[in-house]
């Protein structure tokens, strides 16, 4: 079965530090997402992403905050400067269709911890 | 503003007895609502989906119902095992953003 996957499973970095994380989607979806679940909290959505470009945002992905799909497989989130309030599981989506009438396939999560 | 959000935030249930989640909306203009399960340590796992010009939705041991008149969904889980222990999320796939969530816990 199809699945989406995200490297690394778990960075420890330092504050101020820049950290890349890593997202294979499924091969023929056309919509990525990221999330992200503070420990104990509720999953946030942060952006979505079609067609090489962002599609929506919420208020927490600020200026910190990037994506690319710098390939045809792979999907990036980049955080700059990471801050402690950063740490959290941060989660991959990908989706056939965007927006409405489909579900989204998750991966596993990356869980960011900064020192 | 508009939210997704949930009434209980837990539901203990025995193994066997049927649970019932609920989730309430507030956005009239959502047409198609998604229940995610989510296990310890994982992503959120699709379960069902529903949309707006349908009241009830039927898979495997889950229900979904819809009552458009109260902006509120339930998920219902028939003979409730202890691997359907989880947080439950529902979600509305417009912007795909979700409510708080309610942890299932199943006891043997």
């Amino acid at each position: 079965e199809p699945e989406v996957t995200q490297t690394p499973s778990h960075q420890v970095t330092q504050m101020g530090q820049e950290v890349i994380l890593r997202c294979v989607p499924i091969s023929n979806h056309l919509y990525f997402y990221w999330y992200r679940q503070i420990l104990g909290q509720k999953v946030e959505f942060l952006v979505s992403f079609y067609n090489n470009e962002i599609s929506e945002k919420s208020e927490i992905f600020d200026d910190q905050f990037s994506v690319e799909r710098p390939d045809g497989s792979n999907f990036t989130l980049k955080i700059r400067s990471t801050k402690l309030e950063d740490s959290a599981m941060y989660f991959c989506a990908s989706s056939e269709e965007g927006r409405v009438g489909t579900e989204a396939f998750f991966g596993q999560g990356t869980r960011l911890t900064v020192v | 503003g508009e939210s997704v959000g949930l009434h209980l935030p837990t539901l203990s249930v025995q193994e066997g007895d049927n649970s019932i989640i609920n989730c309430a909306y507030s956005n009239s203009a959502s047409d198609y609502f998604i229940w995610y399960k989510q296990e310890s340590g994982k992503g959120p796992q699709f379960i069902i989906d529903i949309r707006s010009n349908m009241d009830k939705r039927q898979g495997q041991r889950v229900t979904v119902l819809l009552n458009k008149t109260v902006k509120h969904l339930s998920l219902q889980i028939a003979a409730t095992q202890p691997g359907d222990s989880a947080v439950y999320f529902c979600a509305e796939n417009r912007d795909m953003r979700f409510g708080a969530g309610t942890r299932l816990t199943v006891k043997p």
